[in-house]
């Protein structure tokens, strides 16, 4: 079983909205990726958990603010998002961060 | 990470097999070469990986060069569905965390 699950599937919010994403997995797997992706481009990697803890973050805004509360969750807050905001929001997880990483469906945003 | 290199866009014949290109001439000896493909709107889908031997599993065949300055991705009989952009990716677990970068990748066009 190789599934991340992402709620929701699509998400509306107008700029002064505050609205999480929320990535789920059940395999164990101890890392977890948030990556953005803009229309008919490549995901871009925005943040990295290991073990719960955050360990990269790709010089992202702070109007995204990920959680990861547990080992099998991962959000990512959204507060004051800009139009330019509107993307997939993809979520990744690994088994460690050495194991090959696995993706959600991902959450499509709109930002109004 | 080293820079990986491919075609923009392929066509196929539905049926024929499909033969994705990628020059990664700057790889590490410890660089794993994976794949992965988006179908449209949805979330990265892990295709196969490997090191320096050529690999096989249920969806496709990957022949890595003897001086691993590139590869050929293979899905032996194509078919409509495999329509989708396909991501070549040099992954560095030498020491650290290894993060997917992806690159713009091959659309892939399989016509009847």
């Amino acid at each position: 079983d190789t599934e991340v699950t992402q709620t929701p599937k699509h998400l509306v919010m107008g700029m002064t909205n505050k609205k999480s994403l929320k990535c789920e997995q059940h395999m164990g797997h101890r890392a977890m990726y948030w990556y953005k992706q803009k229309a008919k481009k490549p995901p871009e990697l925005m943040f990295v958990y290991s073990y719960e803890k955050l360990s990269i973050n790709e010089s992202v805004p702070s109007r995204f603010s990920p959680e990861c509360p547990n080992s099998s969750l991962l959000n990512l807050h959204l507060h004051a998002l800009q139009p330019e905001d509107s993307a997939l929001y993809l979520c990744a997880s690994s088994q460690d961060g050495f194991s090959t990483p696995y993706f959600g469906p991902g959450t499509r945003l709109l930002v109004l | 990470d080293a820079k990986t290199t491919q075609p923009t866009s392929m066509d196929c014949a539905e049926g024929r097999a499909a033969n994705l290109p990628c020059n990664h001439s700057t790889i590490s000896g410890n660089e794993y070469v994976y794949w992965y493909r988006q179908i449209h709107s949805q979330g990265p889908q892990y295709i196969i990986h490997g090191l320096k031997n050529n690999e096989t599993n249920e969806m496709a065949s990957l022949i890595i060069t003897e001086d691993r300055k590139s590869s050929t991705l293979i899905l032996p009989h194509a078919t409509l569905r495999d329509t989708a952009v396909y991501y070549c990716i040099a992954l560095n677990y030498g020491g650290s965390q290894g993060n997917l970068i992806f690159g713009k990748g091959t659309k892939l066009s399989v016509k009847p």
